[in-house]
């Protein structure tokens, strides 16, 4: 079985740039959740969703936004990049809101 | 601000050797997961843990969850090479539809063969 997949792998990005990151959750799960860690540092929450709705936010700016499309996939955006943004993204999936969390490989993101 | 420290934060060690790695809060989790995480990629679960006192055992590891669902720890018995990696703890904090996980700081093992 698929585990949770990302997309791209690794993308470098100037600042003042927006990106896209991707992420196709395990066949059956409804929930998604991206995190980003830099590097040395444990993952840092972003958002979670659940059919297709907000759940979650963690102390992130405006700057990134979610979405949740009806087949559960899911996409993060960052506007306006800053170098501080460089970081390891996750996604995470789970059954639901409450069950355990499987991650995806990530998506290297470097702001030059 | 709802945080889990882990300690300690790096250890080495030869392989055989036993350690313990504790992760604590202040905050009342419902349910908290161990992971381990290899460079470049994402972090891998080991176990999940929910109820206050639980022990739970993957082959030479041990994990408790404390009474209080405020901490954790994991033992490594007679560790191996193998179990190099960043060992992650996760608390679930939840309730009223919306639900997050806070990650602990990390605990970097590096075992000498």
């Amino acid at each position: 079985d698929a585990g949770v997949t990302q997309s791209p792998t690794h993308l470098i990005k100037t600042r003042g740039q927006h990106v896209t990151l991707r992420c196709s959750p395990i066949s059956g799960h409804k929930s998604v959740s991206w995190y980003q860690q830099v590097l040395g540092q444990g993952p840092q929450f972003i958002f979670q969703y659940y059919e297709k709705e907000e759940r979650g936010r963690g102390n992130f700016p405006d700057r990134f936004s979610a979405r949740q499309f009806p087949n559960y996939s899911s996409e993060l955006n960052v506007n306006a990049l800053l170098l501080g943004d460089s970081a390891l993204y996750l996604c995470a999936s789970s059954l639901d809101l409450y069950n355990e969390q499987f991650f995806g490989p990530g998506t290297r993101l470097t702001v030059l | 601000t709802q945080l889990l420290e882990q300690s300690p934060q790096f250890l080495s060690i030869q392989e055989g050797e036993n350690l313990t790695v504790y992760c604590n809060s202040s905050s009342v989790f419902s349910s908290l997961q161990w992971y381990r995480q290899e460079p470049g990629e994402g972090p891998v679960l080991l176990v999940t843990v929910v109820t206050g006192g639980e022990v739970k055992k993957l082959k030479r590891l041990t994990f408790q969850f404390g009474d209080a669902r405020k901490d954790s720890s994991l033992h490594i018995t007679a560790a191996q090479p193998g179990d190099t990696g960043l060992y992650l703890c996760a608390g679930a904090l939840g309730g009223s539809g919306t639900y997050k996980y806070i990650f602990g700081t990390g605990t970097r093992l590096k075992v000498l063969a």
